[in-house]
């Protein structure tokens, strides 16, 4: 069965430092998606970042990359330069060929001033 | 272009009652997924709808169930509340099926709560 694992439940980083969220999962199958979502205080989730199985290449979207081992089958975020703005909780989910997302139970995110 | 909305936003009822939720994609978009969040659980998959036919179901009772128009708006009902259905219910509606290639957008939410 498809697991993802998030084992840090809260985390707090000081504002403009880096912080790394961890994401374990596991699949049986070689092809898969993994993603970052973030949902801010105000529910409304958004996607942060993608990631495709088959590339090896760890995506990145501006401020917010990923560090994608697919043998350790980890994938974590790391947000740098954080800002007010990026305090949510953040859940890493896995979609395999059957499309249904598995999600993590999420971290929560605090970024002191 | 409008997002996806929810309605209502927040439901009261009590154990026994049954419950309707409302999502509305955003334009163009044919398929729609729901989810429940609760602090133990997290967020877990219920269904998704695909051109009025249902595609995908998670691990959840007969109790829960859904249907989609053919404008793409898509309702869950809820039968015989239990006091363990109080969570938020988040709707997402996708391009195409395949989340893959197509990005999910997440409602507000309906947050339900059995008395």
């Amino acid at each position: 069965a498809q697991t993802v694992t998030q084992s840090q439940p809260e985390m707090s980083v000081q504002e403009a430092e880096t912080v790394t969220l961890s994401c374990t999962y596991d699949t049986s199958e070689s092809d898969y998606y993994l993603f970052w979502y973030k949902q801010p205080p105000s529910r409304q989730m958004i996607l942060v970042i993608r990631q495709e199985a088959y590339k090896q290449q760890n995506a990145t979207e501006n401020r917010f990359s990923v560090n994608f081992q697919k043998a350790a089958k980890s994938f974590s975020l790391k947000i740098s330069d954080s800002q007010l703005g990026d305090a949510a909780m953040y859940f890493c989910a896995s979609s395999n060929r059957d499309d249904k997302i598995i999600f993590g139970k999420g971290t929560r995110l605090h970024i002191l001033p | 272009k409008a997002g996806v909305t929810q309605t209502p936003r927040y439901l009261i009822k009590t154990r026994g009652q049954q419950v309707t939720l409302s999502c509305s994609p955003i334009s163009g978009h044919r398929s729609v997924s729901w989810y429940q969040q609760t602090p133990g659980q997290g967020l877990q998959f219920l269904f998704e709808y695909f051109s009025e036919t249902q595609r995908n179901k998670g691990n959840f009772p007969g109790r829960f169930s859904g249907r989609q128009f053919s404008n793409s708006r898509s309702e869950m009902n809820v039968s015989t509340l239990e006091l363990g259905d109080s969570a938020l219910y988040l709707c997402a509606s996708s391009l195409a099926i395949s989340y893959r290639n197509n990005e999910q957008f997440f409602g507000p939410g309906t947050r339900l709560t059995v008395l």
